[in-house]
């Protein structure tokens, strides 16, 4: 198994873009999920194989990635994206280790 | 639609062994899709427990395979967390999950979880 690294908190304004990094050095291959959860919720998926969103969710949410960071951006941020966002990255071993979490916040 | 559901005792003694049971409506295990656990401990981050497919296996999170099993009841559509020795630390929420599609694919269906405290 490996680590993920993300930042503790990402705060921004209303409208404006924010940017959600995941780290890891041995990213490489392995595919990318991204969550949200809301306090006292069950987390909800906004992205899996690194930039392809499931049925429902908002075009405002996107992902990507490079080698050794992958990257989820909010666009067009609003209140309601407040929340805990974590990272999932996908081992060769199909163990699915989470990256520690991101607290969002719109101010 | 699919509905996971958790069920199990919400306080477990040290030492002892965890078991909770996931109750799955609207699709049976066997139609594919990978099915596990993720806990969340009070106040932390989500940790991956395990997955299985009904025809390509199950797997663990290293850290946590020698006290962990899981296994399913096809006919009852249900799966099963057996979790041995348990301490303090392994206090959480513990949510019953589905794949989008394959195993890399992230969870997009989940249970509402049921918090298991291990205390004496």
């Amino acid at each position: 198994s490996y680590e993920l690294t993300q930042p503790p908190s990402v705060s921004v304004s209303p409208r404006q873009t924010a940017n959600i990094t995941c780290s890891g050095q041995r990213l490489g291959r392995q595919f990318i999920s991204w969550y949200r959860q809301l306090p006292g919720q069950s987390p909800v998926l906004l992205i899996y194989h690194d930039d392809q969103r499931p049925t429902g969710i908002s075009e405002r949410f996107s992902g990507s990635r490079s080698e050794t960071t992958a990257t989820l951006t909010i666009s067009e941020t609003q209140t309601v994206d407040d929340g805990d966002y974590y990272c999932q990255c996908w081992g060769a071993n199909a163990d699915g280790v989470f990256g520690p979490g991101t607290t969002v916040s719109v101010l | 639609q699919v509905h996971l559901q958790e069920s199990g005792p919400g306080l477990v003694k040290p030492a002892e062994t965890l078991s909770l049971t996931c109750n799955v409506s609207g699709l049976f295990i066997t139609d594919g899709y990978y099915w596990g656990w993720v806990r969340q401990p009070p106040g932390k981050g989500l940790e991956w427990i395990g997955s299985f497919h009904h025809e390509r296996g199950t797997f663990y999170n290293p850290s946590l395979k020698s006290r962990v099993t899981i296994s399913k009841d096809s006919s009852a559509n249900q799966f099963f967390l057996i979790f041995g020795s348990v301490a303090a630390t392994d206090t959480a929420v513990y949510y019953c999950v589905k794949s989008v599609v394959d195993q890399s694919s992230g969870y997009f269906d989940w249970g509402q979880g049921i918090l298991v405290t291990v205390a004496s």
